[in-house]
Formats: structure tokens, sequence, C-alpha cells
């Protein structure tokens, strides 16, 4: 079936630093990819998305390319800050699929000042 | 205003009782969602909802019921609460395109007792 692996965390950085989670996924077809936020006592928020090869989703300083040469789409942000301490999931829709969501697991990121 | 919004935000119950959790959503989405999430497991999904009167299970079904009489409600009953069913549940909707991002309501968090 369908799964989503990401890096195990939790990740801390200091302010202004560089950040890569890795996401990488097995799906059949053309998954579309997406990334969530998920902010302390709040329900999931979408980040960004990619729905075919090589598309790069972009916001709030975050990206992430789809590559299905590597079935990867990573996480990066070139500078953090302390308001980007979160928890960040990647995850995909299969082609064909009825709409659900698959979730890696998750990533705990905690920026310091 | 526009959202999907559960209820309650907490819940403690006991072993055996039978518990409903409240999920509407304001936007006229056609597909509805029930995830939980736990430490580990991201969010798998419970059930989804293609329109009213239309239900699915999803990974992890057993010890739930779903209904949706209407397009705005979806609510998710525990019948008989076990231990194992304590978690966060969270509800989402989408207009049901592969490449739909999901909107999510802040969460119910649910102890079993």
């Amino acid at each position: 079936g369908d799964s989503v692996t990401q890096m195990e965390g939790p990740v801390t950085l200091s302010e202004e630093a560089f950040l890569t989670i890795n996401c990488t996924y097995t799906a059949t077809g053309y998954p579309s990819l997406f990334w969530y936020v998920q902010y302390p006592g709040e329900g999931l928020q979408l980040l960004l998305k990619a729905t075919k090869a090589d598309d790069k989703g972009s916001n709030k300083g975050f990206e992430a390319t789809y590559r299905k040469e590597t079935t990867s789409f990573h996480l990066e942000k070139g500078s953090v800050q302390v308001s980007d301490s979160a928890v960040y999931f990647c995850a995909l829709t299969a082609s064909g699929s009825a709409r659900q969501l698959t979730f890696g697991s998750g990533t705990q990121l905690t920026v310091l000042p | 205003d526009a959202g999907i919004t559960q209820s309650p935000r907490y819940k403690i119950t006991e072993t055996g009782r039978q518990v409903t959790l409240m999920c509407h959503q304001t936007w006229s989405h056609s597909y509805m969602f029930w995830y939980r999430q736990d430490l580990g497991h991201g969010l798998r999904l419970i059930y989804y909802s293609a329109a009213a009167d239309i239900t699915d299970k999803g990974e992890v079904p057993d010890g739930y019921v779903v209904s949706r009489s209407k397009t705005e409600n979806f609510p998710l009953t525990l019948e008989s609460a076990t231990r194992s069913q304590t978690s966060v549940y969270f509800c989402a909707s989408s207009f049901g395109g592969q490449n739909q991002p999901q909107h999510f309501g802040d969460g119910t968090r649910l102890s079993i007792l």
C-alpha cells in the first residue's frame, strides 16, 4: 500500500539555521504530495503542496520539490525562526484513491533564539 | 465564520461508555474525514464520507461508527469505549479532488479511563 517515511525527530535548531526535513514515499501512479504543519494545541494546516513531478511548492519561506526519480519531497527553509517551532507532516493522496491522506509520522521542530 | 469546528475539545470518559465526537463544516465540502493521532503513528484514517449518506472505512475503523445525514455534519461515535481509543481525534473536509488540500479542525483530546 501507499506509505510515507519521514525523518525521525525531534529536530532542534538555532534561529536563522538552515532546515531540511526528509520525506520519501511509496505509491503507485502519480500521487499528490503535501506538507502540513501543526502548532501546539491546533489542527493541521496546509503548508505547501505539489501535484506533479518537478513541481516546487513554496509558502512562508518553505520549499519542497516533487522528485519522482527519488520518490522524495524534502522540506527546506533557508533561515528558520522561533515561530517555525511546530510538528511537520509529509503526506500524499494517491491517484485513483478515495482522496484520503496518507501521513508520515511527523517531525517535531524546535527553534531556539 | 466559515470553517470546521469540533466538539468537545476535551473529553474524559470510562471504558464501556458510548461517546460521540461532533464535526461541523461550513464550506459545503463534499468529503469529510476522521483521523486519530497517536505518538509515532502520525494520523491514521478512521472513516471518511464522500457525500451525505455515503461513508466508508479507513485504515483503523474497528470500534467506531459514523453517520452523515447532512453534508455539514459528520459525527464519530465510539459505541463502547476502550483505553486503546485514548487519542486525539481530528476531523477534516475537502472538495475531494486529488489535488485538493484537506482542512482540519482543532481536534478533540479523548481520554478513556
